[in-house]
């Protein structure tokens, strides 16, 4: 089985532009959580959907928004791209979202804005 | 809010020995799960090990074992008998508010030298 993949895995982007980046979960899993880690920290979690629902949202600006589709398949947007959003972007999902379920996270989308 | 604190600096570990990473944690939830993931070079987060707060045996995964201490708010993680390919970042993470959505510490980086 394939497991959680994202992309595209390199973007370069200028400030004040806008991405998005896509996750596909492994598959029977239907929670997909997304997280911002920058360079020398921990990852920080910016989204979590269930079943196509938003379940939770982090710390951040609204300059940030995500879908869960159908297919269970997820996009984060980031509007008007700031130097500070340089990281990387972790996508992780898991069956359900009980506490004690093991998240399995992508290799990430590496953004850097310049 | 969670806090997860990770605070010894980088460590280099000899071949076959054993390491003991720390981690503590703050939380007023009951209910709770402690992770341990692995994120080498690559970026990926992996899996290792996870404890239930209402666990009252030390969780163990093969080479790795977590130390619960609860009154202490302490879960340590211990990788027995090291190999080369344990070179990475160590990262101590907790589900929190009733589900898997994890807040993580700033991680512990270990090198192991043959």
């Amino acid at each position: 089985d394939a497991g959680v993949t994202q992309s595209p895995t390199h973007l370069i982007k200028t400030r004040g532009q806008q991405v998005t980046l896509r996750c596909s979960p492994i598959s029977g899993h239907k929670s997909v959580s997304w997280y911002q880690q920058v360079l020398g920290q921990g990852p920080q979690f910016i989204f979590q959907y269930y079943e196509k629902e938003e379940r939770g949202r982090g710390n951040f600006p609204d300059r940030f928004s995500a879908r869960q589709f159908p297919n269970y398949s997820s996009e984060l947007n980031v509007n008007a791209l700031l130097l500070g959003d340089s990281a990387l972007y972790l996508c992780a999902s898991s069956l359900d979202v009980s506490t004690n379920t093991e998240a399995f996270f992508g290799q990430g989308t590496r953004l850097t804005v310049v | 809010a969670q806090k997860i604190t990770q605070t010894q600096p980088g460590m280099f570990v000899q071949e076959k020995e054993a390491v003991t990473l720390d981690c503590t944690y703050d939380t007023s939830d009951q209910s709770y799960g402690l992770f341990w993931y692995k994120q080498p070079s690559s970026g990926e987060m992996i899996f290792l090990i996870y404890q239930g707060s209402y666990d009252e045996q030390n969780a163990t995964e093969g080479r790795y074992s977590l130390n619960f201490q609860k009154a202490r708010k302490s879960a340590n993680l211990v990788i027995s008998a090291s190999q080369l390919g344990d070179s990475a970042m160590y990262f101590c993470a907790m589900s929190y508010y009733g589900n898997n959505r994890l807040a993580f510490g700033k991680g512990n980086q270990v090198v192991v030298i043959p």
